[in-house]
């Protein structure tokens, strides 16, 4: 079957970086997605990875590697709003999205 | 982990017929349940929010009357595009929200919709 797995949950300090991972196991792949959502609002893009390596945007980076199955986002600089739900997705060969269950990501002062 | 499904999942309509998507949680009752719709390397956008049992509430610019949704069952919402034009060509993602979690949303495999 298909799957996707991330941590429920983390922590980390204002001001800090943290590294959120994600593994996944999917007939195919046309590329992943992170998105970031707050609680009650939709999710909001993050990062497309399609071919291996960083891709860096400001503070957020995300990474790819296609022959073990994982990426990471890269959060740098964190900052209390980025106290969020971080979603990852893969798109399998039939251009469907996988979904991972999220991470909580809680930052404290 | 909680699964939702989508049904169909890509669907190719003549320009003026209807169309409807189903979204279905296969193994908890959503008393919640969103449909966005996903432009390419773009954020999400939420269309609708439909409660079950009760009329949807939809998001500003959104054409209630274009994109019909009924939330009949606690596992079954649907999404109708009527009269769909090319511009309604796009993945459609529904999530659905567990009655007893009000915090995690569960989202569907998503929806390709192209309006020839």
């Amino acid at each position: 079957g298909q799957n996707i797995d991330q941590p429920t949950e983390m922590t980390a300090t204002e001001g800090a970086i943290v590294q959120i991972n994600c593994t996944y196991q999917t007939s195919g792949f046309n590329g992943l997605f992170w998105y970031q959502q707050h609680a009650g609002e939709a999710p909001t893009f993050l990062s497309y990875n399609v071919l291996d390596g960083l891709e860096e945007k400001g503070r957020f980076s995300s990474f790819l590697s296609r022959s073990k199955g994982y990426s990471y986002l890269l959060l740098k600089e964190l900052q209390m709003k980025d106290s969020a739900s971080y979603l990852c997705a893969v798109m399998d060969s039939n251009y469907q999205l996988i979904w991972g269950a999220g991470t909580k990501l809680i930052i404290k002062p | 982990g909680a699964v939702v499904s989508q049904h169909p999942s890509r669907v190719i309509c003549k320009s003026g017929t209807s169309v409807k998507i189903e979204c279905r949680s296969l193994d908890f009752q959503a008393t919640t349940m969103f449909w966005y719709r996903q432009f390419p390397k773009q954020s999400l956008m939420l269309m609708a929010t439909s409660n079950e049992g009760s009329k949807a509430t939809y998001e500003q610019g959104v054409e209630k009357d274009k994109f019909l949704i009924n939330h009949a069952s606690l596992t079954l919402s649907t999404l109708t595009v009527t009269s769909a034009h090319p511009e309604d060509s796009s993945f459609y993602i529904c999530s659905a929200r567990d009655g007893r979690d009000q915090e995690t949303q569960y989202f569907g495999p998503g929806t390709r919709l192209l309006v020839l």
